[in-house]
């Protein structure tokens, strides 16, 4: 099974501030067709997770564009150009390579 | 618009079962995979399988004889079915939808609200 990890665990943004997580996969999410098979979840606070990025790069449907997500192979990162005070709660990476998907253990973000 | 709505709170004691309905709405069926997500208490988030659109089921190993996922088209709902609760078996269950509707996808794009099943005695 592929192992996610994350780092940090726990970020404080000042708002208007940028905010960067990081995500590794213990095998390559890059298949042969070209797509990194790498997605990110936000959980914001005492709701379901939510699709903010899938394919690595590409936003969900109305997801603001001040989140972006890039890398390949085996390293990824997920970038909020600017913090804003709804953007609290708990991200997480998960790959959509192969059977059994996994989640990363999540970073949980505040606002100082 | 898409939407899963989940059967409410459980309160089981160890031993018992507890069936989960999951009831979709705003697209076609039979053409989308739903899963099944599992979130103890404080905790990250945990895949426990797939029901297919043709009947067909896969789930992780850790759930193999545990679980049974089934889907009624007719009323366009999916079931997760768990037995021998334990206590470690509290958590929020939610399903969600994948995004493509065809072949293999593990992108959740839609999810319902959660179920919480409580195991105490």
């Amino acid at each position: 099974d592929i192992v996610m990890t994350q780092s940090p665990l726990s970020l404080a943004v000042t708002p208007g501030e940028p905010a960067s997580i990081s995500c590794r996969s213990s095998q390559s999410l890059l298949n042969s067709n070209g797509y990194n098979y790498l997605n990110w979840y936000l959980q914001k606070p005492g709701q379901s997770p939510h699709l903010l990025i899938y394919l690595g790069s590409n936003r969900a449907s109305g997801v603001p564009a001040r989140f972006s997500g890039s890398g390949s192979g085996t390293d990824f990162t997920l970038k909020i150009s600017s913090v804003e005070a709804e953007d609290v709660g708990v991200y997480y990476c998960m790959q959509a390579l192969q059977s059994p998907p996994s989640f990363g253990p999540g970073t949980k973000v505040d606002i100082k | 618009q898409v939407q899963l709505v989940q059967s409410g709170a459980e309160v089981k004691k160890p031993g018992a079962s507890v069936k989960v309905s999951c009831k979709a709405s705003g697209y076609p069926f039979i053409n989308y995979s739903l899963v099944w997500v599992r979130q103890a208490p404080g905790q990250g988030l945990e895949w426990m399988g797939i029901s297919n659109p043709n009947g067909g089921t896969s789930y992780a190993q850790k759930w193999q004889g545990r679980v049974t996922m089934t889907r009624d088209t007719s009323t366009r709902t999916v079931y997760m079915d768990m037995n021998s609760l334990r206590s470690e078996d509290t958590a929020v269950y939610y399903c969600a939808r994948v995004k493509r509707n065809l072949g293999t996808d593990f992108t959740f794009e839609y999810w319902g609200q959660g179920t919480l099943v409580t195991v105490s005695s």
